[in-house]
Parts: C-alpha cells; sequence; structure tokens
C-alpha cells in the first residue's frame, strides 16, 4: 500500500471553529489532492497541489484553504466550520496528475455540529 | 450531464455469476481511465487501468470504447468478497481525475 497517512481520522467540531486536516505521504509524489466524498454526490475535488507551494482549486473549493511546505505535507484548513462541511475527507497521491493514478489514505471524518 | 455516469445499482448477483458495469463519460479528449473499488466507510482503492486494446486481470476485465465514450468492467466468477462499490474515473488534459458516483456490488452465497 501507498504510505499516506492523515490525521486526525475523526474528528468532532463546533460551527465557527478553525480545523486543520493533514496528509503526509512517504512516496515523494509530486502530486497530492484533497477530496471529500458524501452520499449523493460522490467524490469531490476541494484542491490539489503540483508541487511545493503550488496549489490549485478543485470543485469545491468554497470555505476551504490549503498549503503546501513539504513535498511529504499537504494541509486542508476549514477557516470556520459549518454543518455542510460534514463529510469524510480524503487526500490522495500521484506521480504524474491525471495521466496516472491516484492513491488514497484512509480518510478523515469530520462532523461539525 | 454528469461528467463520468455510472448506474447507481445495486446490482445483486449469487456467488459464481457474471456481472458487468458501464460507464458513460463526457470528455471526448478524456486521456486516462481506470477502475476502483471501494468498500464501506474505507478508502478507495485502484483495481486496474483501462487501456485501449483492453485488458485483463484475473477474474476482472476492463474495455474501453472511446467512439461511444464508454468504459465496462466484467466480473467473472463473482465471489462474495467483490461486494463493493466499483467507481469509473476518467482523466483529462489537466491534472485532475474525474470520479462517476460509483454502482454498488452486492454478491450473494
Amino acid at each position: 500500500d501507498a504510505g499516506i497517512t492523515q490525521s486526525p481520522r475523526h474528528k468532532v467540531t463546533e460551527t465557527g471553529t478553525p480545523v486543520t486536516l493533514r496528509c503526509h505521504q512517504t512516496e515523494n509524489h509530486r502530486y497530492m489532492y484533497w477530496y471529500r466524498q458524501d452520499p449523493g454526490h460522490g467524490l469531490r475535488l476541494i484542491h490539489y497541489s503540483y508541487g511545493v507551494k503550488d496549489t490549485d482549486k478543485g470543485e469545491v473549493s468554497d470555505g476551504y484553504s490549503v498549503s503546501r511546505s513539504k513535498t511529504e505535507d499537504f494541509l486542508l484548513t476549514l477557516e470556520s466550520a459549518t454543518s455542510s462541511q460534514t463529510s469524510v475527507y480524503f487526500c490522495a497521491i500521484s506521480e504524474r496528475g491525471a495521466r496516472n493514478e491516484q492513491f488514497f489514505g484512509p480518510g478523515t471524518r469530520l462532523t461539525v455540529l | 450531464r454528469k461528467e463520468v455516469e455510472q448506474d447507481p445499482g445495486p446490482f445483486n448477483v449469487p456467488e459464481g455469476a457474471t456481472v458487468a458495469f458501464n460507464c458513460t463519460y463526457s470528455n471526448s479528449a478524456s486521456q486516462s481511465f481506470f477502475w476502483y473499488r471501494q468498500d464501506c466507510r474505507k478508502e478507495p482503492k485502484l483495481l486496474m487501468s483501462v487501456y485501449s486494446s483492453g485488458n485483463e486481470d484475473g477474474r476482472f476485465t476492463a474495455q474501453l470504447n472511446r467512439a461511444s465514450q464508454y468504459i465496462s468492467l466484467l466480473i467473472r466468477d463473482s465471489k462474495l468478497s467483490d461486494s463493493a462499490t466499483y467507481l469509473c474515473v476518467v482523466g483529462n488534459a489537466g491534472n485532475m481525475l474525474t470520479f462517476g458516483g460509483g454502482t454498488r456490488l452486492m454478491v450473494k452465497p
């Protein structure tokens, strides 16, 4: 299995609080992605990174920011969490972007009360 | 219209049956194609890439029809352990993959 970890694995927080999720890889892959998965919507891309300090928006980026200061770490921040951000968040990595497969981390289950 | 469309199922089949899933995609410039498997409350895992000439991995066969813009997955001799959701995934010219909503398969004893 690809070396991808996510932390925390579960989190319950309150509306209006900031939340940061971490994705860590040991594969030295260039591309890293954050998705959310909700019933009826499948996997939707939030943000992705194509290198250190290089990021771009995905389909559902509003309310989220990201940072990548090292190849191995990609952080997703909810500046002020809302109940609509209750979801399962997956991180993924890829060597060559959309030209080859992505490998996923185990996910973070976030509940915003 | 969604970029990648799949029948959500569920497909209920007995052990040993052959089952096929189709997936259609809307972007004719799509360049890469994959099938992923996702178990309940787990991360998606790559099942197989799909090549233009079609490819097989054990009991699994994937086909790509670029003219009609669809991808298929055939599972032969279904096992109980094949029960999962199967995601059709398409890559375009950029850095992103687009995921279908998934097809749920339930294999019964």
